[in-house]
């Protein structure tokens, strides 16, 4: 069973601060990472995805990657109460099977 | 472009009832994944098709649950006599040919079954 393990939260940041979010997997020949975001009553929308070990930017949004610590996280820059919702991590294993995580709770608080 | 669409987004059914969920994967996308979503809960995986390659049924939580693709593109979940515990979010996505590394899903907006 491939396992993808996030802190439920919720996390609560103010306004204009850095978000962090962190996601450790299982599967150490898992090749392609992900980070959803899902607005509560909404589907899941891609907002994030990182192959390669270190940093991914992406407007204020940053991926990290560490394969040796099987660790991926995602920090927001500037956070906005528009940022508020449940992140979804996912990873992607073998060619088509991606586990995904039950999310963190973000709440940004103005 | 047109993104992922499922019908309908409401189902309300009494228990018992089979139902039939659509989802009408991107344009040219070649694998179509179904999940569901309990309230409050993560996505749990219930079938793969990729191209024409036998789908990958290993999430289907009991035989009361079916899929088809036809033609590789439109798919029907149907979920036979009905119980309250399906009552769920059934989600779709489609992802691309995966060439390089791109194995990015995209989903649908959902269809929100309720089990009475």
């Amino acid at each position: 069973q491939k396992e993808v393990e996030q802190n439920s939260g919720p996390l609560s940041v103010p306004e204009g601060a850095i978000a962090s979010l962190n996601c450790t997997y299982s599967d150490r020949g898992s090749q392609s990472f992900f980070w959803y975001r899902q607005y509560s009553g909404k589907s899941p929308e891609l907002i994030m995805f990182i192959y390669s070990n270190g940093d991914k930017e992406d407007g204020r949004f940053t991926a990290q990657l560490n394969k040796a610590s099987q660790y991926v996280s995602l920090l927001i820059r500037d956070s906005q109460p528009s940022d508020s919702a449940t992140y979804l991590c996912a990873v992607n294993w073998g060619y088509q099977k991606v586990t995904f995580g039950t999310g963190t709770k973000l709440q940004v608080i103005p | 472009g047109a993104g992922v669409s499922q019908s309908p987004s409401n189902k309300v059914t009494e228990k018992g009832k089979d139902v039939e969920l659509r989802c009408d994967p991107i344009s040219g996308h070649t694998a179509l994944y179904w999940y569901r979503q309990s309230l409050g809960q993560g996505l749990e995986f219930l079938i793969y098709f990729q191209g024409n390659s036998a789908p990958d049924k290993s999430g289907l939580p009991s035989d009361r649950f079916s899929a088809e693709r036809t033609g590789g593109s439109v798919s029907t979940l149907t979920i036979q006599r009905t119980q309250q515990e399906d009552s769920a979010v059934y989600l779709c996505a489609s992802r691309g040919a995966g060439t390089g590394s791109s194995y990015e899903q995209y989903f649908g907006p959902g269809t929100r079954l309720t089990v009475t």
